[in-house]
C-alpha cells in the first residue's frame, strides 16, 4: 500500500538557520508530491507541488523541495528560517484518486 | 483567493448526539473532501464527493455520513457521536481536473464528552 513517512516528529531550529524536513514515500510509479503547512489554529496551505519535470521545485514563502526518485524522497528545504515558519508540515503523495498524507513534522523556531 | 469556510471552529457535544459539520467553498470546485486529523496520524480521508449528490467512502467512513445537496456545500454528519470521534475535522475542495491540489478550511475541533 502507498504510504508516506516523515521521520522527524519534531524539529527545533534557530531563526536564520537552514532547514530540511524529510519525506519518504512508498509508491509503485512516480507520484505527484506535495508539501503543506499548517500554522497554529489554521487549515493546511499548499507550499509546493511536484508533478513532473525539474526535480527541484520552488514554492511559496521561500521553500523548495527536491524529488529524488532513487531515494523515494521529497525533502523540503529553506535556507534561512523565520520565526513565522513555526508550524506543522505535512508531506503528501497521490495514490490513485486520493491524497495520502504523512504524519507531519512540527517545527519550532528559537529566536 | 479560494475560500473554504467551516461552520464552527470549536464544538463540544455529548456522547450520542447527532452532530453536523458544515463546509462551504466559493470557487465552484467540483470536488469536496472531509478529513480527520489526529496527532501522529496526519490526515485521514473520511468521505469525498465529486459532484452534487455523489459521495465516495474514504479510508475511515465508519460512524460518519455526508450530504451534498448543493455544489458549494458539503456536510459531515456524526449520527451518534462517540468519544473516539473527538478530533480536528478539516474540509477541502478542488477542481475536478486538478483534484490533487486541494484547498483547506480552517478546521473544526470537535470534543465529544
Amino acid at each position: 500500500a502507498q504510504s508516506v513517512t516523515q521521520p522527524d516528529i519534531h524539529i527545533t531550529v534557530s531563526e536564520g538557520a537552514s532547514l530540511e524536513l524529510r519525506c519518504n514515500y512508498s509508491y509503485g510509479a512516480t507520484p505527484y508530491l506535495f508539501w503543506y503547512v499548517q500554522s497554529p489554529g489554521q487549515g493546511l496551505q499548499l507550499l509546493l507541488k511536484y508533478f513532473s519535470g525539474d526535480t527541484l521545485v520552488q514554492g511559496i514563502k521561500g521553500f523548495e523541495a527536491e524529488f529524488k526518485r532513487s531515494q523515494s524522497s521529497f525533502n523540503l528545504r529553506k535556507p534561512s528560517v523565520h520565526w513565522s515558519d513555526a508550524a506543522e508540515y505535512f508531506c503528501a503523495v497521490t495514490s490513485y484518486d486520493k491524497v495520502i498524507f504523512g504524519p507531519g513534522t512540527s517545527l519550532s523556531v528559537i529566536p | 483567493d479560494v475560500k473554504v469556510t467551516q461552520s464552527s471552529r470549536y464544538l463540544v457535544k455529548r456522547t450520542g448526539e447527532k452532530v453536523f459539520l458544515e463546509c462551504v467553498q466559493d470557487m465552484d470546485h467540483e470536488n469536496m473532501f472531509w478529513y480527520r486529523q489526529d496527532p501522529g496520524l496526519g490526515l485521514r480521508l473520511i468521505y469525498f464527493s465529486y459532484d452534487v449528490k455523489m459521495k465516495e467512502k474514504g479510508d475511515i467512513p465508519e460512524g460518519y455520513s455526508v450530504s451534498r445537496e448543493k455544489k458549494e456545500r458539503f456536510s459531515l454528519i456524526l449520527e451518534s457521536a462517540s468519544t473516539n470521534q473527538t478530533s480536528m475535522y478539516l474540509c477541502a475542495s478542488s477542481f475536478a481536473r486538478v483534484r490533487y491540489e486541494q484547498y483547506f478550511g480552517p478546521g473544526t475541533r470537535l470534543t465529544v464528552t
